[in-house]
């Protein structure tokens, strides 16, 4: 399972829109990209997932470069009900199976 | 999408006792995960529970202090044995879903909030 690099924290103002890039390097040919937000007291919750290009929801856009030793998580005009731990994992779970979580990054969101 | 339960959602125990968290699924599934997650870490997987056969733990995880039953396909428990105050964390329940487009989504329960004094 390839290991993942983000930020540890983030600050951000209402209203703005927030990037969070996670950096994975060894990535393999099967592996996807997926986040998770984490808000306190309670369990994570799936965001996005994608293996390239560009993927995006009612939540969230992701990028993901050609190379996809990188990801960036798009969250458009935050407010402060985003503020949270996000998680970015890489893995080959299209078969199901364990998920390894990083430190994730944990964003502020100010009024 | 799945809905997890769990039970107790907070306990505050005394050390050297146990305590069993119940998790249970409103759809069958394969596998289940059980997770830690002491303050301010982030998730740390302590085992995979299948039916019918015996759980599968990581490194730095025993069945011993963790003891997992998964009796069928919609529920599990993991028991928390012999506590000690390093045990004081959050206890997380998973399943996962399987897109047809690919990759792996999983879900959470809300969390058991151990404290042991």
């Amino acid at each position: 399972l390839a290991k993942t690099t983000q930020p540890i924290s983030m600050d951000s103002y209402e209203g703005q829109e927030v990037n969070i890039t996670c950096s994975h390097n060894n990535i393999a040919t099967n592996d996807y990209i997926t986040w998770y937000q984490q808000f306190p007291s309670q369990g994570p919750r799936f965001i996005i997932q994608g293996y390239k290009t560009k993927v995006t929801n009612e939540v969230a856009s992701l990028f993901i470069p050609a190379d996809r030793k990188s990801s960036t998580l798009s969250l458009p005009r935050v407010s402060l009900s985003d503020t949270a731990v996000y998680y970015c994992l890489v893995g080959v779970y299209n078969q199901g199976g364990k998920l390894i979580f990083g430190q994730g990054t944990e964003l502020s969101v100010k009024p | 999408s799945a809905v997890i339960s769990q039970k107790p959602s907070r306990d505050i125990c005394q050390r050297g006792t146990s305590l069993t968290i119940q998790c249970q699924v409103d759809s069958q599934v394969t596998m289940m995960f059980w997770y830690r997650q002491q303050p301010g870490q982030s998730l740390t997987l302590i085992a995979t529970a299948n039916q019918g056969s015996e759980a599968t733990y990581e490194s730095g995880f025993v069945i011993d202090k963790f003891p997992i039953s998964r009796p069928n396909l919609t529920f599990s428990t993991l028991t928390v044995s012999n506590m000690s105050p390093e045990d004081s964390s959050i206890y997380l329940c998973s399943v996962e879903n399987l897109p047809a487009g690919g990759g792996t989504e999983a879900f959470f329960g809300q969390g058991t909030r151990l404290t042991v004094v």
